[in-house]
């Protein structure tokens, strides 16, 4: 079983706010990802991180920015929300040629 | 640039049924994955597939691989409630998932 996790579970902001969404996991893989889902629509990738001190853009363009000071932790935070902002956060990590989900965070921008 | 495709968008099946997924990809792929989601939840991995003519089998559900056609296929056999969900297969490549568009099953009586 995957142990990969996300904080929080469901977010209300403002317009305008800033907000970290954080990811957790303890297998110490290296590879993580984060990607943005629309309900029922397929995902996108916004950034991954190959290891400490490694972020990179995925393929979606997004207004948000990622960090990876350690292996285990790798935030995503939005500088300023809006409600295009809006949809769920999903972040995984990878290793043993598996790719592992966190329950997601689904955020919501009034 | 890997692009994965999946059909049907939609299925709707009765209970008993057998129906097959499609997931077609347009360049190469070292590894093939499905996975479920549930409205509202993350992803939960069903199968990698890693080699041609992989074939792998949990309950109701098998999955296959054909690297030469780029076609992977997600078989259902005799469908039940339980399996209603979106079913997602994704692509490997250079570290990364690539993702289809995703088959949104209901299985009704």
């Amino acid at each position: 079983e995957a142990d990969i996790y996300q904080t929080p579970r469901y977010l209300v902001i403002g317009t305008g706010k800033k907000i970290t969404l954080e990811c957790s996991q303890t297998m110490g893989h290296d590879k993580m990802y984060w990607y943005q889902q629309d309900p029922g629509m397929e995902l996108h990738l916004i950034h991954y991180s190959y290891g400490v001190n490694s972020t990179e853009k995925g393929d979606l363009s997004s207004e948000s920015t990622v960090s990876r000071i350690r292996t285990e932790h790798f935030p995503l935070t939005l500088e300023s929300a809006r409600p295009s902002h809006t949809s769920q956060y999903l972040c995984a990590s990878s290793g043993g040629g598996q790719q592992y989900f966190g329950p997601g965070t689904r955020l919501t921008v009034t | 640039e890997l692009k994965v495709e999946q059909n049907p968008l939609f299925l709707s099946m009765q209970e008993g049924k057998n129906y097959t997924i499609y997931c077609n990809y347009s360049t190469t792929s070292d590894r093939l994955y499905w996975y479920r989601q549930d409205p509202g939840k993350s992803l939960e991995s069903l199968f990698v597939l890693l080699s041609n003519g992989a074939v792998k089998q949990e309950g109701r559900l098998m999955a296959s691989l054909d690297t030469k056609a780029r076609l992977s296929t997600l078989h259902i056999t005799a469908a039940v409630h339980d399996l209603s969900a979106t079913y997602f297969c994704a692509g490997h490549n250079t570290d990364k998932l690539i993702f289809g568009t995703g088959t949104r099953l209901q299985v009704f009586p």
